[in-house]
């Protein structure tokens, strides 16, 4: 069936380093894969999308990287910052359906 | 405020009641989505709406849980009978999709906290 991974499930970073989220999908057919970051007792927020026809997007110090062979995707958070504390899903989806399975989500701590 | 609304915001309720939740989309977008999150856990998907036509419906949990989107504008989704374990968050979401291609992106509501005791 349709399944996403996650991985790390918690992430504790020193302010300025660099984070890394991985996650891997089941089904072949999906083409499209956002990331949300949700802060406690908020919705899910987008914050950086990328669909299956390129390999990288970069905006800002957030960037996702494809591999649409290994069925493996990467958000990649620079110059971390305090506020950049939350939890992070991954999630996959198809433009026919529609809908979106996520991952189990990454909490991500940034140490002042 | 122009995003997607959900109504209402909290919901107790004693077990073996019905509930049923509101969600109103984005005004232009087409696709409204149900999902369920409990702690710690993504959102998982239920159903979801193309206007008012229900496409897809096997991800709803059981036969108590039921959505509605009847003028292709809000929606609303019921459990029957609750019971304990349906207590979680309850998120719609919307997008917009066009024959050009869909825009994916799926904006959240605030989700309606649901506890059965």
């Amino acid at each position: 069936g349709e399944n996403v991974e996650q991985h790390p499930s918690t992430l504790s970073v020193q302010e300025g380093d660099s984070a890394v989220i991985k996650c891997t999908y089941s089904d072949s057919a999906s083409n499209y894969f956002p990331w949300y970051k949700q802060e406690l007792g908020k919705r899910p927020q987008l914050i950086i999308d990328i669909r299956s026809n390129v390999g990288e997007k970069k905006d800002q110090r957030i960037a996702v990287t494809l591999n649409k062979t290994a069925k493996h995707f990467s958000l990649h958070i620079t110059e971390t910052q305090p506020e950049d504390s939350a939890v992070y899903f991954c999630a996959a989806g198809s433009s026919n359906t529609g809908k979106l399975i996520f991952g189990q989500g990454t909490t991500l701590q940034v140490k002042p | 405020d122009t995003g997607v609304s959900q109504d209402p915001r909290h919901k107790i309720t004693k077990r073996g009641q019905n509930v049923t939740f509101r969600c109103d989309p984005i005004s232009e977008h087409n696709r409204l989505y149900w999902y369920r999150q409990t702690l710690g856990q993504g959102p998982e998907f239920l159903t979801y709406f193309q206007n008012e036509a229900q496409l897809e419906k096997s991800r709803l949990l059981s036969d108590r849980f039921s959505a509605e989107r009847p003028k292709g504008s809000f929606s609303t989704l019921e459990i029957q009978r609750t019971e304990q374990g349906d207590s979680a968050m309850y998120l719609c979401a919307s997008s917009l999709a066009t024959s050009g291609g869909a825009k994916d992106e799926q904006f959240f509501g605030p989700g309606t906290r649901l506890t059965v005791l």
